[in-house]
């Protein structure tokens, strides 16, 4: 199965910041990679498919990019209501997986 | 508006079983291939396992395979998780999850429904 390892596990902003998230895969899946926020309570929601397409609603700030192994996920200001924690996956062939995932806090 | 709606978690004692249900609206259900996520407590995201729309092809995570059976019913607009010869390891809140027309990546999560396992 292909490992997605994701780091850092957790980081401490403060708005405005600028915050970059990592996502490595254990072989080459193109650019079949997926971002998720998710807050406490609440299911994953889709933030980047493709690696870099932006789901509809998402905010601008948020972007993603990268290929075969290794993906950023950043947020160029970071805002209160991004205080969550992320989660890539890639769905290059089954099983799918899933990083470890990021939380970040608002400092 | 996509609708997922889980039910059938609860308490289980190891080696039992619980059959968990997602009930879906607001798309054609026969059209997109479906999956359960599942998230221990405080922990990440674990695939569990996907299916076809048709119903035809079905996917497993190592973790479950032999032990879970995914199913659906397109006449109900429903998808099952049939988990058998339940773990502790198992306890988490099990999500159904949309696949995104083409790729399986998941455009719409339901709220989850809780599975926990415990003597």
């Amino acid at each position: 199965a292909i490992q997605l390892t994701q780091s850092p596990s957790s980081l401490s902003a403060s708005v405005g910041d600028r915050v970059t998230i990592t996502c490595r895969a254990s072989q080459g899946i193109g650019n079949a990679l997926a971002w998720y926020q998710q807050k406490p309570g609440k299911p994953p929601q889709i933030l980047i498919y493709d690696a870099s397409t932006l789901e509809s609603g998402v905010p601008l700030r948020i972007s993603g990019s990268g290929s075969v192994t290794y993906f950023t996920l950043t947020i160029t200001s970071l805002q209160p209501e991004d205080s969550a924690s992320y989660f890539c996956q890639h769905y290059r062939s089954y099983p799918l997986t899933f990083g470890g995932g990021t939380k970040v806090e608002i400092k | 508006e996509v609708q997922l709606l889980e039910s059938g978690g609860g308490l289980v004692q190891p080696g039992g079983s619980l059959r968990l249900s997602c009930a879906a609206s607001g798309f054609t259900f026969i059209s997109y291939a479906m999956s359960w996520v599942r998230q221990a407590p405080g922990k990440g995201l674990e695939w569990v396992a996907a299916i076809g729309g048709g119903g035809a092809t079905t996917h497993y995570a190592d973790s479950v395979k032999g032990r879970f059976t995914i199913s659906r019913d397109n006449s109900k607009n429903t998808l099952y998780l049939q988990m058998n010869f339940l773990r502790a390891e198992d306890t988490a809140v099990y999500y159904c999850a949309k696949d995104e027309e083409t790729d399986p990546f998941f455009d719409h999560w339901g709220q989850g429904t809780l599975v926990t396992v415990s003597s």
